[in-house]
């Protein structure tokens, strides 16, 4: 089964830093874009970053440029977000989602279940 | 960044009758080298991740009902549920891939009348 599962939310004080991890399973990781999808409560969905499957290209939305980065390590089938000076507005509940074919520019057909960071003092 | 707009906000129908739910993009979202549009729609059930229904603008996902269809090109794309069940109730989203960032209308919620 195609799965993906989120970890390392919670809640961190503004201006602290998160790591969110994303364990993948039933496919070829190394073969897919993945990006993270953020949904803060009773809001829209906003994308946040994507990553080429071999690690060589990497978008971020400008909001949190410089601020959040992304990466992924094939040998463990896992992807990450690390979020440095995380403001209240970064609060949301975090998806890792699948790209559904070999771009940068493609939906998404595999989402795990998110993961929620607060930002709060 | 493209501007997503989705209306309605949200949509009341009764069961078995026809849901329509239209997305309007602020510059064309179609390909002319491929001549695909690249736009997406999702839904997206209380307390879950959102499923993707839809992608270049009218391709159902594996497995999605047939009830489900998208049309529409350029700026203007709708999702029409041919006949309402009640295990449709959700959030719809649009979602445009043509280009960086990727960007999501606001969401129609579908309730049952």
């Amino acid at each position: 089964e195609v799965q993906v599962v989120e970890s390392g939310g919670g809640l961190v004080q503004p201006g602290g830093s998160l790591r969110l991890s994303c364990a993948a399973s039933g496919f070829t990781f190394s073969n897919y874009w993945m990006s993270w999808v953020r949904q803060a409560q009773g809001k829209g969905l906003e994308w946040v970053a994507n990553i080429k499957g071999d690690g060589s290209e990497k978008n971020y939305v400008d909001s949190v440029k410089g601020r959040f980065t992304i990466s992924r390590d094939n040998a463990k089938n896992s992807l990450y977000l690390q979020m440095n000076s995380l403001r209240a507005e970064d609060t949301a509940v975090y998806y890792c989602a699948r790209a559904v074919r070999d771009s940068e520019y493609s939906p998404f057909d595999c989402w795990g279940q998110g993961t929620l960071v607060t930002v709060s003092s | 960044d493209i501007v997503m707009t989705q209306s309605p906000d949200s949509l009341a129908v009764s069961l078995g009758e026809r849901a329509t739910i239209n997305c309007k993009s602020s510059q064309s979202l179609l390909y002319s080298s491929n001549n695909k549009n690249y736009f997406a729609w999702y839904q997206q059930k209380p307390g879950q991740p959102p499923k993707l229904l839809i992608h270049w603008a009218s391709t159902r996902d594996s497995g999605v009902p047939d009830r489900f269809t998208g049309s529409g090109s350029g700026t203007d794309f709708t999702l029409t549920i041919s006949s309402l069940q009640a295990e449709d109730v959700a959030v719809y989203y649009c979602q445009q891939y043509y280009d960086h960032p990727s960007t999501f209308g606001q969401g129609t919620r579908l309730e049952i009348k």
